[in-house]
């Protein structure tokens, strides 16, 4: 399976717009990039996915690099509510699709 | 939509126990995946169906553990017997294709 590579710990600002950057310089050319988060005590959340361009939704947007080798995802606001473990993953487009989790950023949010 | 639907939330058995963990997935979901997730080890995968097969196994820790899917819409993993070690979260998780995979809220499993 190609691998991510993602910092262990990022700290924002409420209100203040959070960069989550990783890399997966091994991705194939139909690997999907996909970001789950997951709040304390609870199960992993669909955050957003895409495969070359750039998506937005109502919780993020995913910045994907020219290369494939990196992508970004962003929230616009942080709000204390966005506390969580995030989670990037390369999930193939063939049959073998489930999620291998690595360890992930833990994004603190100060008030 | 009720989303993904685990039983127990909690479960707390005696080792050597049998321990029968219970899912259901989001209707017209054509994959179910089980992962476990310790402070030790993280989110592990244990096992995933697609259309009600099992495709991958290979995360099953040992023979102790089973998975069915007698239909599209219910799967268990069982456990038996149970041993402290498999102290955990348990996880189901349901998906279509490539679209967005949705978790359940886990059952916490305690082997005493």
């Amino acid at each position: 399976d190609a691998k991510t590579t993602q910092p262990n710990s990022m700290e924002s600002n409420e209100e203040e717009p959070v960069h989550l950057p990783c890399n997966h310089s091994t991705i194939s050319g139909t690997d999907y990039i996909h970001w789950y988060r997951q709040l304390p005590s609870q199960g992993p959340e669909y955050v957003i996915h895409g495969l070359t361009s750039n998506v937005n939704n109502r919780m993020a947007s995913l910045a994907i690099a020219e290369d494939r080798k990196s992508s970004t995802l962003i929230l616009h606001r942080a709000t204390l509510r966005d506390a969580a473990v995030y989670y990037c993953i390369l999930v193939s487009s063939g049959s073998a699709r489930q999620l291998t989790f690595g360890s992930g950023t833990q994004l603190t949010v100060l008030p | 939509d009720a989303g993904v639907i685990q039983s127990p939330r909690h479960e707390v058995t005696e080792m050597g126990q049998e321990v029968t963990l219970r899912c259901k997935p989001i209707s017209g979901h054509n994959s179910l995946f089980w992962y476990r997730q310790t402070m030790m080890r993280g989110l592990e995968l244990l096992i995933y169906f697609n259309n009600n097969v099992p495709i991958d196994d290979s995360g099953m820790p040992e023979d102790r553990f089973s998975a069915k899917m007698p239909n599209a819409s219910f799967s268990t993993l069982k456990i038996q017997p149970s041993e402290p070690r498999d102290s955990a979260v348990y996880f189901c998780a349901s998906s279509w294709t490539n679209y967005g995979y949705t978790f359940g809220s886990g059952t916490r499993l305690t082997v005493v």
